[in-house]
């Protein structure tokens, strides 16, 4: 069985500062790493993932993340936040050959001005 | 519509009644996905439907969970004798492929209040 645990719920970080948002996980087996985000009266989306390969997965909007198979860690960071990056982000797991993903608690960032 | 889409947004019930969640998947997606979210807790998976395979009902968390989907696309979600402790946001999801590596796209989900 999986498991992911984000150990902050919330945090605040005030426009233009660095953000890290923590995430690990346990698996017995090889597994494949999500970050999904829930906008304010939104569905959940896909941020980024990772499959194979590189160890640094980049999101459109700045975010990115690094697997580090040694620390079971999928970190999810941008170096400057925005107003517009208020959200919960979930951090996600799933066996390769799996189907069904196993979310995390989420993390409620908050970014004041 | 382009999205996944639920409905009702939002039913309160009484304890004991039976209540029935829908949704509608992106055109096309042959896997749909069943995901509960309640307070403070992450997304705890319930169900999971491949195209014309048997579903992976691993997740539901007892037998007054129920779920068809009809002709490859609309999904109902039931639950019988609504219990307090069912009071959660209930997701939809549904993905073009059946792999891991397809991205999940989800509604904006079902409120559920148990009075």
């Amino acid at each position: 069985a999986q498991s992911v645990t984000q150990l902050d719920s919330q945090v605040p970080v005030f426009e233009e500062a660095p953000v890290e948002l923590r995430c690990n996980y346990s698996s017995s087996v090889s597994v494949y790493l999500f970050w999904y985000v829930q906008y304010p009266n939104q569905g959940l989306q896909l941020l980024l993932k990772y499959l194979s390969g590189s160890t640094l997965v980049e999101s459109i909007n700045g975010f990115e993340a690094e697997f580090n198979k040694s620390q079971t860690s999928f970190h999810l960071r941008k170096p400057s936040v925005h107003i517009s990056d208020t959200a919960e982000y979930f951090c996600a797991v799933t066996p390769r050959g799996r189907r069904a993903l196993t979310f995390g608690s989420g993390t409620r960032l908050q970014v004041q001005p | 519509g382009a999205g996944v889409s639920q409905s009702p947004s939002n039913k309160v019930t009484e304890k004991g009644k039976d209540v029935e969640l829908r949704c509608d998947p992106i055109s096309g997606h042959t896997a749909l996905y069943w995901y509960r979210q309640s307070l403070g807790q992450g997304l705890e998976f319930l169900i999971y439907f491949q195209g014309n395979s048997a579903p992976d009902k691993s997740g539901l968390p007892s037998d007054r969970f129920s779920a068809e989907r009809t002709g490859g696309s609309v999904s109902t979600l039931t639950i019988q004798r609504t219990q307090q402790e069912d009071s959660a946001v209930y997701l939809c999801a549904s993905s073009l492929t059946s792999g891991t590596d397809g991205e999940l796209f989800f509604g904006e989900g079902s409120r559920l209040t148990v009075l």
